[in-house]
């Protein structure tokens, strides 16, 4: 039972627009959401985070976007660069915190140039 | 800066095997966790440990256990491995409520 979803495997974006990753969430009990980032051959990073008391947070070209009575959250990257091209999970906790994450299966972005 | 270390980048084992995936944190971090990725189900938490001798099952923790004897030292094994843990393992240490920083990851091949 996948709690979290990304529901697009992949997307594909040109140098410069925005892209938008979207997750979707059914667990009614999480509170802190997390975006990741993942190269190849690399372990995850961090990238930005968002407690269910706020809709919206901002963090240089990336933005999450919160909307609870929809169990929605979408990451914004403006402008979109090459080395934006990674996998992103979007990730959920029910601790308020960053601790035990329940992840979701991930959207591959490309930036075209 | 945060250094997340896993002792192998690759690792084939034999079926029935007894395998030790080592992290090791530099960090001081009281939490530290171990997820499996395999494509399509994205990344899933296996065991996590709050504090030294203490640890939690994760969603998936079947045919796995964990140890952590320091607080910088986070082991998993394989009790007899199986081709269904073919996978890529990650582990991540973080402080207490703050965002977990994940190893480069351990790709198990259980032939």
């Amino acid at each position: 039972d996948q709690q979290v979803k990304q529901n697009s495997p992949s997307l594909s974006v040109q140098e410069g627009r925005i892209s938008i990753l979207n997750c979707d969430y059914t667990n009614s009990m999480f509170d802190y959401f997390l975006w990741y980032k993942k190269y190849p051959a690399e372990g995850p990073t961090f990238l930005i985070s968002i407690s269910s008391i706020k809709d919206k947070n901002e963090d240089g070209r990336f933005t999450v976007f919160l909307n609870k009575s929809a169990k929605h959250l979408s990451l914004h990257i403006v402008p979109s660069q090459p080395g934006d091209s990674a996998v992103y999970f979007c990730a959920a906790s029910a601790t308020g915190t960053a601790s035990k994450l329940t992840f979701g299966t991930g959207t591959r972005l490309q930036v075209t140039l | 800066d945060v250094k997340v270390t896993q002792s192998s980048r690759y690792l084939v084992k034999r079926t029935g095997e007894k395998v030790f995936l080592e992290c090791v944190q530099d960090m001081d971090h009281e939490n530290m966790f171990w997820y499996r990725q395999d494509p399509g189900l994205g990344l899933r938490l296996i065991y996590f440990s709050y504090d030294v001798k203490m640890k939690e099952k994760g969603d998936i923790p079947e045919g796995y256990s964990v140890s952590r004897e320091k607080k910088e030292r986070f082991s998993l094994i394989l009790e007899s491995a199986s081709t269904n843990q073919t996978s890529m393992y990650l582990c991540a240490s973080s402080a207490r409520d703050l965002e977990a920083f994940f190893g480069q990851g351990t790709r198990l091949t259980v032939v």
